[in-house]
Order: C-alpha cells, then sequence, then structure tokens
C-alpha cells in the first residue's frame, strides 16, 4: 500500500529565509509519481509539480526546487528567499502505476512572517 | 483555459438534512474526482469516475453519499441525511485519464454541518 508522511506538521519562517518541506513516501510499485500541491488560505488546491520514479533529475523553478531520492524514498521541497506569499499548506502526493487513487500526506502548513 | 468549477463555495445546514454539490472538470478530461478534506487532514477519495463510469467508490458512504456523472462531464455529489462529521471541504479534481496523471483541484465546497 502506498503511504506519504510529512512528519513537519508546522513550520514558521521570517521573509528571505529559505525552507525545506520534508516528504517520505513508502511504496511497492517500481512506477509511480510524485507531487506537490499548495494549498493557501482560499482552498484551492495548485498543482506545483509531477514526478515520476525514473526521473531523479532534480528540478528549479524559479524560487521553488525538489530534491528527489529513490534511495531514502524522499522528494523534499525547498522554497529559497521565501516570500509572505508562499504561506500555505503544502501537500505531497503519490500515486502507483497500479493503483487508482492519488495518496496525500497530511501537510506542512508553512507561514512566512514579514 | 478555465479550470475546474464547483458550487457553492460554501453551505451550512442542519444534521439529518441533505446537501448537493456540483462539479464541472476541466474540458476534455476524461476523469473527475470528488475528495473529502478534513481540517488539519489530507484530501481523502470518495469516488472516481472515468468518462461516465465509476472507477474507484470504496471510500465513499455508500449508506448516505452518492455521486453521479451522467453525461460524462458535469458530476454531482449528494450527502443524504447529514452527519456532523460530514463537516469538511469537498474538493472535484479532474485530470486527462488515469490518476497518474495530474489531477487540477476546483476551489471546493466547504460544507458545515450544525
Amino acid at each position: 500500500a502506498q503511504k506519504v508522511t510529512q512528519a513537519q506538521t508546522e513550520i514558521s519562517v521570517v521573509e528571505k529565509e529559505d525552507v525545506t518541506l520534508d516528504c517520505v513516501y513508502e511504496t511497492r510499485d517500481t512506477t509511480y509519481y510524485l507531487f506537490w500541491y499548495k494549498q493557501p488560505p482560499s482552498g484551492e488546491l495548485v498543482f506545483l509539480i509531477r514526478r515520476n520514479s525514473f526521473d531523479e533529475q532534480n528540478e528549479i523553478s524559479g524560487r521553488y526546487s525538489w530534491n528527489f531520492q529513490k534511495s531514502t524514498s524522499s522528494f523534499n521541497f525547498t522554497i529559497t528567499a521565501s516570500q509572505v506569499v508562499d504561506s500555505a499548506v503544502y501537500f505531497c502526493a503519490l500515486s502507483e502505476e497500479g493503483e487508482r487513487q492519488l495518496t496525500f500526506g497530511s501537510g506542512t502548513q508553512l507561514t512566512v512572517l514579514p | 483555459e478555465a479550470g475546474v468549477a464547483q458550487s457553492p463555495r460554501y453551505k451550512i445546514i442542519e444534521k439529518r438534512q441533505s446537501v448537493a454539490f456540483w462539479c464541472n472538470p476541466i474540458s476534455g478530461h476524461a476523469t473527475l474526482y470528488w475528495y473529502q478534506q478534513i481540517l488539519g487532514q489530507g484530501p481523502k477519495l470518495l469516488i472516481q469516475f472515468q468518462n461516465n463510469g465509476v472507477v474507484d467508490d470504496s471510500q465513499l458512504p455508500k449508506d448516505r453519499f452518492s455521486a453521479e456523472r451522467l453525461k460524462g462531464v458535469d458530476s454531482t455529489l449528494k450527502i443524504q441525511p447529514a452527519k456532523l462529521e460530514d463537516s469538511a471541504v469537498y474538493l472535484c479534481a479532474s485530470s486527462l485519464d488515469t490518476s497518474t496523471d495530474t489531477q487540477y483541484f476546483g476551489p471546493g465546497t466547504r460544507l458545515t454541518v450544525l
């Protein structure tokens, strides 16, 4: 069965600090997909990234970067030079090739203080 | 391109009443999902449709919840009768095809059962 763990329930940083959100996953499949979503106070889940299990290259998109390490079953998310608008709940999620559903972690509440 | 639309955005009802939520997915997306998100938790899949057929409804409390997607486009989720523990945000998502594709979410309906 697939499982996603986000051990950090809440993180608070001051604007311009870098912050890393951890995500550890469990799966028995060799083919799977990992996702990150952002949920601002408005409530809508905003898609950030999708990564398949065969692509371990790190990804950078502006101030966002993702570190995928199969050896430790982790898919961590770093925000560089954080801004107040980054304040949100961030969810990591996993979908196995053979499963039908997307399994979410419990989320990390990030608060960026001015 | 228009995103996933949901209505209403907020609903307050008394226990034992019934309620219905509506979702219009992104044009061309074959797969539609309904999730329940209880405060402080990640979304939990209730039901998944591919076109107008049910793919997975294993976590739908069928004694009180029902959903349909008659013409393979819009969908309605109904709760009858509602219980206090149904208070949550109900999220609709859609994807091109399977659950390993990226799911795009609507703004959600926040339900409060008194």
